[in-house]
């Protein structure tokens, strides 16, 4: 079974702060997302990137960057937190060669004060 | 502009019943569809899958439709049981990569 693991299951942090989301996959898939999601409004994709080092924009990437330094590990950053970043944020991943297939971590809940 | 997933947003059902969930999209382009569920507190969890050369597809206890005339998705789950109760959601693939979401539906599961 597809393993994807997020560093944190709760989080509260303060307006201003740097925010560190860690996610990590055991399958060796290529392809990892992040997504935001809040009642109403389904899941959004903030980043996603289908390689080491290479990332894309996704449709809602403002205030919000990423780092893959390995195969495994996508880490969304909030270089400074705001009180609307505050959400369940999702990390999922997928192998490249189909069949498109995501599968999620658990989801971090943030809440920016 | 273009939408998917245009669920209600509760089903209440009986332990035991079929319950159908349904999911309208808008891209005729879409070729891949995927339902998940979400359970309170955690992550979504693939359920099944289909593609456009298809309109049907069955697994356990679970069948996906698809009707390409309408734009129509739907999950049906049957002889419902109360671990079924959580959130579903249909997701399009619309473009290389990238998964659409619906806003889902919340069935709920009495005994």
């Amino acid at each position: 079974d597809v393993k994807v693991t997020q560093s944190s299951r709760y989080l509260v942090k303060r307006t201003g702060e740097k925010v560190f989301l860690e996610c990590v996959q055991d399958m060796d898939h290529e392809n990892m997302f992040w997504y935001r999601q809040d009642p109403g409004l389904g899941l959004r994709l903030i980043y996603f990137s289908y390689d080491v080092k290479m990332k894309e924009k996704g449709d809602i990437p403002e205030g919000y960057s990423v780092s893959r330094e390995k195969k495994e590990r996508f880490s969304l950053i909030l270089e400074s937190a705001s009180t609307n970043q505050t959400s369940m944020y999702l990390c999922a991943s997928e192998d490249y060669r189909g069949p498109d297939t995501q599968y999620f971590g658990p989801g971090t809940r943030l809440t920016v004060l | 502009g273009e939408s998917v997933g245009l669920h209600l947003p509760t089903l209440s059902v009986q332990e035991g019943d079929n319950s159908i969930i349904n999911c309208a999209y808008s891209n005729s382009a879409s070729d891949y569809f995927i339902w998940y569920k979400q359970e309170s507190g955690k992550g979504p969890q693939f359920i099944i899958d289909i593609r456009s050369n298809m309109d049907k597809r069955q697994g356990q206890r679970v069948t996906v439709l698809l009707n390409k005339t309408v734009k129509h998705l739907s999950l049906q789950i049957a002889a419902t049981q109360p671990g079924d109760s959580a959130v579903y959601f249909c997701a399009e693939n619309r473009s290389f990569q990238k998964l659409v979401f619906g806003t889902g539906t919340r069935l709920l599961v009495s005994p």
